[in-house]
């Protein structure tokens, strides 16, 4: 089974307003990281925002937001007033805490491509 | 700019040609990630090592070997290069390699083999 999946392969969106990116994560780790990464077509990957699973509160960045729902296993990003220079691929990742906290990989999700129109 | 380098940028080869790509974390990070991006596996996970040392395996073929030095740079060996390796290959770094860390990704090496 996936360990985190990204429903939506591509999504549009106007400039200045808000769009949510889904992600949806599998683990039966109680200590858990969620992390979500910008990837440009230039190809570079960059950090937006994390959230940890003990976390109470919700993760925000600038615009950017993480809609972190523990019971359902979601961790959606919401990016508000969007911008022309958002338009990039969209990744969701974990950090599991396994294994007597040896192995602290990033499992990514497959990526949404966000189109930001004007 | 995170503050991970990784050199080359680009790196065009032929089959069966052995590449080395170099990776500099940031100042201060001990422990180097490498990640392979490709169309058909996504991101995958190959290999982690924290202050010279192997820490953590993933997906990583035997043609590839990685290593870190004293000064914390690391590299990653790629021998025996098939088609099916081309593909942009990231350096990740961060503090101490475990807990509540952000990696940070260096810019990445595209690699084309011919």
């Amino acid at each position: 089974a996936q360990k985190i999946t990204q429903t939506q392969p591509g999504m549009f969106v106007q400039e200045k307003e808000a769009v949510t990116l889904d992600c949806t994560y599998d683990t039966s780790d109680q200590s858990y990281g969620l992390f979500w990464y910008k990837q440009p077509s230039s190809g570079e990957m960059i950090f937006l925002i994390y959230q940890g699973s003990y976390d109470e509160q919700n993760a925000t960045e600038g615009r950017y937001s993480l809609n972190f729902q523990k019971a359902r296993k979601s961790a959606n990003l919401v990016i508000s007033a969007s911008q022309l220079g958002d338009s990039a691929m969209y990744f969701c990742a974990m950090r599991e805490e396994n294994s007597g906290g040896s192995n602290y990989k990033l499992t990514f999700g497959k990526g949404t491509l966000l189109t930001v129109n004007p | 700019d995170s503050g991970v380098t990784q050199t080359p940028k680009h790196l065009i080869t032929a089959t069966g040609q052995r590449v080395t790509l170099r990776c500099s974390p940031r100042s201060g990070d001990l422990s180097v990630y490498w990640y392979q991006q490709s169309l058909d596996q996504g991101l995958q996970f190959l290999i982690q090592y924290y202050n010279g040392e192997e820490r953590a395996k993933g997906n990583i073929l035997e043609r590839f070997s990685a290593q870190q030095f004293p000064d914390l740079h690391s590299e990653l060996n790629l021998s025996s290069l098939e088609l099916g390796d081309s593909a942009l290959y990231f350096c990740a770094s961060s503090v101490e390699g475990r807990g509540p860390e952000t990696q940070y990704f260096g810019p990445g090496t595209r690699l084309l083999v011919l």
